[in-house]
């Protein structure tokens, strides 16, 4: 198994611009999630899924899409990118009813000029 | 807002030393996860620990949980160089589960050769 793979791993963006952040997983769980990561802090949960078709929001959605349409997929659109959108995206996948372990993909490094 | 805070921010220990990292949170939980993040990488899983348990291992890692004070601890014993990182608490509230796990900004842990 792959586990939880992201694409890009870097992008630079001008303010303005959209882009769509990739994530896939092929553990076939049921659950993902997208956190940012800022210097000196945590992760952040921007919005997440419970399944194919089900998305909410987490802590801060603002600025972000997301859509489901298969179990493996879960990209994260940027509408227009801000400067505060500067941050290292991280995906996760957890399987509904395991012992509650997320899996994260390696991150996308995102700058917006 | 963060619900996890690590103490202390940064923690320097010679190899063979132990390092204990600390977490406090504010609100009932299912359940506390620790997570450890090498640099430029994604979060690896370490241990989980629910609310109705004390003391947990897991080879050289203890994690201990006391709900009465809303605090948790990581120790770990016999310290090796490949042990730096940065560690993260992440709790699953008890309203809403690990989907949305809240994590707190981390102890950078740097054991010296």
């Amino acid at each position: 198994n792959a586990g939880v793979t992201q694409t890009p791993k870097f992008q630079v963006l001008k303010t303005g611009q959209s882009m769509t952040l990739q994530c896939a997983q092929d553990m076939n769980h049921e659950y993902m999630s997208w956190y940012r990561q800022d210097p000196g802090m945590g992760l952040r949960l921007i919005h997440y899924s419970v399944g194919a078709g089900i998305t909410d929001q987490g802590e801060v959605p603002n600025g972000y899409n997301v859509s489901r349409s298969t179990t493996e997929d879960f990209p994260l659109r940027l509408l227009s990118a801000a400067p505060s959108q500067t941050s290292v995206y991280f995906c996760a996948s957890r399987l509904q009813g395991s012992t509650d372990t997320q899996y994260f993909g390696p991150g996308t490094r995102l700058t917006v000029l | 807002s963060q619900q996890g805070e690590e103490d202390p921010q940064a923690l320097s220990i010679q190899e063979g030393e132990n390092a204990t990292m600390n977490c406090s949170y504010k609100t009932s939980i299912n359940n506390l996860q620790w997570y450890r993040q090498n640099s430029g990488r994604g979060l690896v899983h370490l241990i989980l620990i629910r609310s109705n348990e004390r003391e947990k291992h897991s080879g050289r890692l203890r994690v201990t949980l006391d709900t009465s004070k809303k605090s948790s601890s990581l120790l770990i014993t016999a310290s090796r160089a490949a042990d730096t990182a940065s560690y993260f608490c992440a709790t699953a509230p008890s309203q809403g589960g690990s989907e949305k796990l809240v994590f707190g900004k981390g102890t950078k842990l740097t054991v010296n050769p």
